[in-house]
């Protein structure tokens, strides 16, 4: 069964960090972009970030750059996201998602989710 | 930039609706769109990718179209459990990063 198994949201105080990770299984993890989506209580979804197949290549929202940092273990077909500088604007529930990217970018899209982790932000 | 939806949509069971989604040439102008379904307390679920191909295991009552900068998903005989939010989504070209819609909720009367 594929699967993906989001961990590591929790509460957490403004400024501080947190370490979300994301447990791929059923599927060759090594052979997908992997990506973050968050949604915040009561809104929409908003993309977080996405990291190729070997992590050479990394995007993020503009909210988040330099203060997030996607990664990846093809070994341990693990998805990472660390959270740093944390603000209450990142109060959502954090999704991992595999995705599939052209190798023009013309299409991307994810076709498979976790339940998400929440992250709380407040003082 | 912003995928633009209504923010609600009703209609009676077995009815159709249609959801709209305006983009720009930097999103949907020139990138496949896809539709993603939320169900109440639920994560995301791909419906739609590459404009109008149904995800694997969604029901054909499902189907999308695409014109220049806007899209739509239509729902046809409409069932309570179609109850959701919707969201169309693409890669934006000039941001190098994925948008989301507003989001679009649907309600069976």
């Amino acid at each position: 069964e594929v699967q993906l198994v989001e961990s590591g949201g929790g509460l957490v105080q403004p400024g501080g960090s947190l370490r979300l990770s994301c447990a791929a299984s059923g599927f060759t993890f090594s052979t997908y972009w992997m990506s973050w989506v968050r949604q915040a209580p009561g809104k929409g979804l908003e993309w977080v970030a996405n990291i190729r197949q070997d992590g050479s290549e990394k995007y993020y929202v503009d909210s988040v750059r330099g203060r997030f940092t996607i990664s990846r273990d093809n070994t341990k077909n693990s998805l990472y996201l660390q959270l740093n500088s944390l603000r209450a604007e990142d109060t959502a529930v954090y999704y991992c998602a595999r995705a599939e990217m052209a190798t023009t970018y013309y299409f991307y899209y994810m076709d498979v989710w976790g339940t998400g982790t929440t992250v709380t932000v407040s003082s | 930039s912003v995928l633009t939806q209504p923010p609600s949509v009703s209609e009676a069971p077995r009815q159709r609706v249609t959801i709209s989604c305006s983009g720009s040439s930097s999103d949907i102008g020139n990138h496949a769109v896809n539709w993603y379904q939320q169900l109440p307390g639920k994560a995301p679920r791909l419906l739609i990718y590459y404009d109008n191909l149904l995800s694997s295991g969604v029901s054909d009552r499902f189907s999308a179209s695409k014109s220049g900068t806007s899209a739509s998903l239509a729902i046809s005989v409409l069932q309570s459990e179609d109850e959701a939010d919707y969201y169309c989504a693409a890669w934006d070209g000039s941001l190098s990063g994925y948008i989301f819609g507003t989001g679009t909720k649907v309600t069976v009367l």
